[in-house]
């Protein structure tokens, strides 16, 4: 069935560092991709998303670009911030009716 | 615009009781609708997805069941909670696609489910 894989968290960097949260996906056929967002507290939002090879999705700073060749969607950013700490998940959906996340990443951002 | 109301925020329950956690969606009309949990340290798992009033599927077996009786309401119960039953839940809506279009979902703020 479809699956996402995230890299492991937690993941702690220092304000300015470069981000990358590496995300993969096994799905038939062409799914879209997506970013969301968990701040502490609160639901997921949605972040960033690309709905067709080769696209690159963006928001915020954060960017995704949607490689079917290696089925893979990695978040960046190229500065974070302190703000920027929260849970991230990366997720598909492939048809009509559901998402299927990973397990989400634990990002910490120290000033 | 869209919004989705979940309640209540918070909930302490012993085990074996009942459970009913109830979401709502305002701003649209036929929505598809989702109950997700996300266990601590965990990810998010998909419980239930529902395309129309009386339609519940069921992703994984559990001590859980769903029900949508209007269009734009959703409800997890429970007859009787476990310890494992603890977690965060989320509800989610998303628009009916067309064509191929791949659907997006927005979350409600949670609940956040302690069973002592």
């Amino acid at each position: 069935g479809d699956s996402v894989t995230q890299m492991e968290g937690p993941v702690t960097l220092s304000e300015e560092a470069f981000l990358t949260i590496n995300c993969t996906y096994t799905a038939t056929g062409y799914p879209s991709l997506f970013w969301y967002v968990q701040y502490p507290g609160e639901g997921l939002q949605l972040l960033l998303k690309a709905t067709k090879a080769d696209d690159k999705g963006s928001n915020k700073g954060f960017e995704a670009t949607y490689r079917k060749e290696t089925t893979s969607f990695h978040l960046e950013k190229g500065s974070v911030q302190v703000s920027d700490s929260a849970v991230y998940f990366c997720a598909l959906a492939r048809g009509a009716q559901k998402l299927v996340f990973g397990q989400g990443t634990r990002l910490t951002i120290n000033p | 615009s869209q919004t989705i109301h979940q309640w209540p925020a918070t909930l302490v329950q012993p085990v074996g009781s009942p459970l009913s956690l109830e979401c709502t969606v305002e701003g649209t009309s036929n929505p598809n609708l989702y109950w997700y949990r996300q266990a601590a340290g965990r990810g998010l798992q998909l419980l239930f997805y529902s395309v129309g009033i009386g339609q519940i599927s069921s992703e994984v077996p559990q001590n859980l069941s769903a029900s949508r009786p209007q269009d734009r309401q959703f409800i997890l119960s429970s007859k009787k909670l476990l310890l494992s039953d603890s977690g965060f839940y989320l509800c989610a809506w998303g628009p009916k696609p067309f064509a191929s279009q791949n659907t997006e979902a927005f979350f409600g703020q949670g609940t956040r489910l302690t069973v002592v």
